[in-house]
């Protein structure tokens, strides 16, 4: 039931940018978009999050597009450990202040020497 | 030290039996979850815990039942283990509103 769209794979070369694109086509206009990875056997790990403005980070960069309905995580300089599955997720309010982040599929990229 | 930590972290086990994962987190957050991800390797949320108030229950088999004795803690007993429940289920944990936190995830494999 995720609301986000997402390419199954992408390659990038070391020390280039990677660029991760998600559809959103659905979202409300409270729902933040969320980016998270796992890296092979580990725990998924937060990356950045945002509304409507672009964000960024130490680890990456986060453009939304002016309708929200897609949105871009950049990696500026891609090194080999950050080979992993990255989700792009819209968080849904599930009652109150309580949250719900439903992870889709997500991009499976990875980074060649 | 780790901040949200799962025990054990490999559990193989019979048919029919009873086992139990704890998880635990030193962050001082509110909010913790119980999200399982299968061989297709898709997350799946469980379970939701607000200072120990049950939040979210998906549709989970009721021999799944999560503990919260306090907000640091939330353990997840599962009865009657079946061969569908081999899985790595994560816990993770929150500031009400916040980002999650993922533990290294414990790996269940019924036999």
């Amino acid at each position: 039931d995720a609301k986000t769209t997402q390419p199954p794979s992408m390659d990038c070369a070391e020390g280039r940018a990677a660029n991760l694109p998600c559809n959103h086509s659905t979202i409300s206009g409270n729902e933040y978009v969320y980016w998270y990875r796992q890296i092979h056997s580990q725990g998924p790990q937060h990356i950045i999050h945002g509304l409507k403005n672009n964000e960024t980070n130490e680890m990456a960069s986060l453009i939304i597009t002016e309708d929200r309905k897609s949105s871009t995580l950049i990696l500026p300089h891609a090194t080999l450990r950050d080979t992993a599955v990255y989700y792009c997720i819209v968080r849904v309010n599930s009652g109150g202040s309580n949250y719900k982040l439903t992870f889709g599929k997500g991009t499976l990229l990875t980074v060649n020497p | 030290d780790t901040a949200v930590s799962q025990t054990p972290k490999y559990l193989v086990t019979q048919m029919g039996n009873d086992k139990s994962i704890k998880c635990e987190q030193n962050l001082g957050h509110d909010t913790m979850y119980w999200y399982k991800q299968d061989s297709k390797k898709f997350l799946k949320i469980m379970f939701s815990y607000n200072n120990k108030e049950l939040i979210i229950n998906e549709t989970v088999p009721n021999r799944f039942s999560p503990k919260s004795p306090d907000k640091a803690h939330l353990n997840l007993h599962i009865n009657s283990l079946e061969l569908g429940d081999s899985a790595v289920y994560f816990c993770a944990s929150s500031l009400v509103g916040g980002e999650l936190f993922f533990g290294e995830g414990s790996r269940l494999t019924v036999l």
